[in-house]
């Protein structure tokens, strides 16, 4: 069956660098998101995007965070300068069509850890 | 393995109807369960469960937890329209001293006027 897959699993990094967490979605899938889950809280939407733009994007995603599509397969989340509090699961989702009754496919996260 | 199955994975009923979601769970040191509907494109969260047998209750829905059978059931009473969407189960447990956060595929519900 097919699924979305993350790497890395887990990645440590010092603050201030740069991080990028690659995605690869479901190959017929044409809607990508990332989401984060910060420990103990809630899962929090961060970007979707379609067509090789961002589509919607929340308060979170600022400056700091960007994507991209370099191929036809991935779909990378770039943290530029990472902070303390870009600790989190981060967890990317496709899906076949952006209405709301077709859902997405989470992939099972990369944990990222800020020191 | 670690797994969350949902069931149903698709269901129409129509207003007023009282449905079921149903989610069960494998995963190594278990941590908590959560539900969450998704309408659209962010996933809402509805309930966070680490307790069996607590119900807890928001409105017209509720959702209980047995560790023991390890499942968890969403109950929505005297459905509406605005209910129609998508509802994840999602689990936190940790292996190898990492964390880690499965989800279900989903069930689709459709509430019919």
């Amino acid at each position: 069956e097919p699924e979305v897959t993350q790497t890395p699993s887990h990645q440590v990094t010092q603050m201030g660098q740069e991080v990028i967490l690659r995605c690869v979605p479901i190959s017929n899938h044409l809607y990508f998101y990332w989401y984060r889950q910060i420990l103990g809280q809630k899962v929090e939407f961060l970007v979707s995007f379609y067509n090789n733009e961002i589509s919607e994007k929340s308060e979170i995603f600022d400056d700091q965070f960007s994507v991209e599509r370099p191929d036809g397969s991935n779909f990378t989340l770039k943290i530029r300068s990472t902070k303390l509090e870009d600790s989190a699961m981060y967890f990317c989702a496709s899906s076949i069509s952006g209405a709301s009754e077709y859902e997405q496919f989470f992939g099972p996260g990369t944990r990222l850890t800020v020191l | 393995e670690d797994k969350v199955v949902q069931s149903p994975l698709s269901l129409v009923v129509h207003e007023g109807d009282t449905v079921t979601l149903n989610c069960s769970y494998e995963v190594t040191n278990f941590r908590s369960l959560l539900w969450y509907k998704q309408e659209k494109k962010a996933p809402t969260f509805l309930f966070m469960l680490t307790s069996s047998g607590i119900e807890k209750k928001s409105g017209r829905l509720s959702s209980i937890l047995d560790k023991k059978e390890l499942f968890s059931i969403l109950n929505i009473t005297a459905t509406q329209t605005g209910d129609s969407a998508v509802y994840l189960c999602a689990v936190e447990g940790a292996s190898n001293r990492d964390d880690k956060i499965i989800f279900g595929k989903g069930t689709r519900l459709h509430i019919l006027p």
